[in-house]
């Protein structure tokens, strides 16, 4: 069974950092796109990075740009998304995803509150 | 950057009634990858559709979606009591990927 567990999420005031992960497992994580998409308390998704197989190439939206990074662990199956100086706006439930063709797994998302 | 527009925001209908939902894209887009969510309260999205018209593992055949170019359709024949729900549209491009604001679909 594919499944993705985001952890690290939390509070955080503004202009700090926090660095979420994504455990994965049912699946040959080196093989696949994955990403991180937000959703803020009643908003649609909002992709904000995504990472190729062998973290050669990385994209993000320009929301987060310069301020966040996108990197993976093939050997342990692992993504992970550093955020710094992070605002209000960055409040939101974090979702780690796989692309094949589509999104097509999603974890259950982390919540992080940027708050003093 | 291609923009998607979803529309109606909210659709009242009964249950076993037809839904439809559009997404409209600012330009010419790619129907490969063109893809569907739904997503209820408390949880991840779940891919509905991709490549415009290809139904997910899993996903009933009541769902079915279409269209090419910019004009793009989610349609749910008949509408069973866990379709009620936000709909997403969502497209790939340039290694990016886009999200319309959603379509709530909800019971009248």
């Amino acid at each position: 069974e594919v499944q993705l567990v985001e952890s690290g999420g939390g509070l955080v005031q503004p202009g700090g950092s926090l660095t979420l992960s994504c455990a994965a497992s049912g699946f040959s994580f080196r093989n696949y796109w994955m990403g991180w998409v937000r959703q803020a308390p009643g908003a649609g998704p909002e992709w904000l990075a995504n990472i190729n197989q062998e973290e050669s190439h990385s994209f993000y939206a320009d929301s987060v740009k310069g301020r966040f990074t996108i990197s993976r662990d093939n050997a342990k199956s692992s993504l992970f998304l550093q955020m710094h100086n992070v605002e209000a706006d960055d409040t939101a439930v974090y979702f780690c995803a796989r692309w094949s063709a589509a999104l097509d797994y999603w974890g259950r998302g982390i919540l992080v509150t940027v708050s003093s | 950057e291609i923009l998607l527009t979803q529309s109606p925001g909210t659709l009242s209908l009964s249950p076993g009634e037809r839904a439809t939902l559009s997404c409209r894209a600012s330009q010419t887009v790619t129907s490969n990858y063109l893809a569907w969510y739904q997503q209820t309260p408390g949880q991840a999205p779940r891919v509905l559709i991709y490549g415009a018209s290809i139904r997910a593992t899993g996903i009933p055949d009541r769902f079915s979606g279409s269209g090419s170019g910019t004009d793009f359709t989610l349609t749910i024949s008949r509408l069973e009591p866990e379709d009620f729900a936000v709909y997403y549209c969502q497209h790939y491009v340039n290694s990016r990927w886009t999200f319309g604001h959603g379509t709530k679909v909800e019971i009248k």
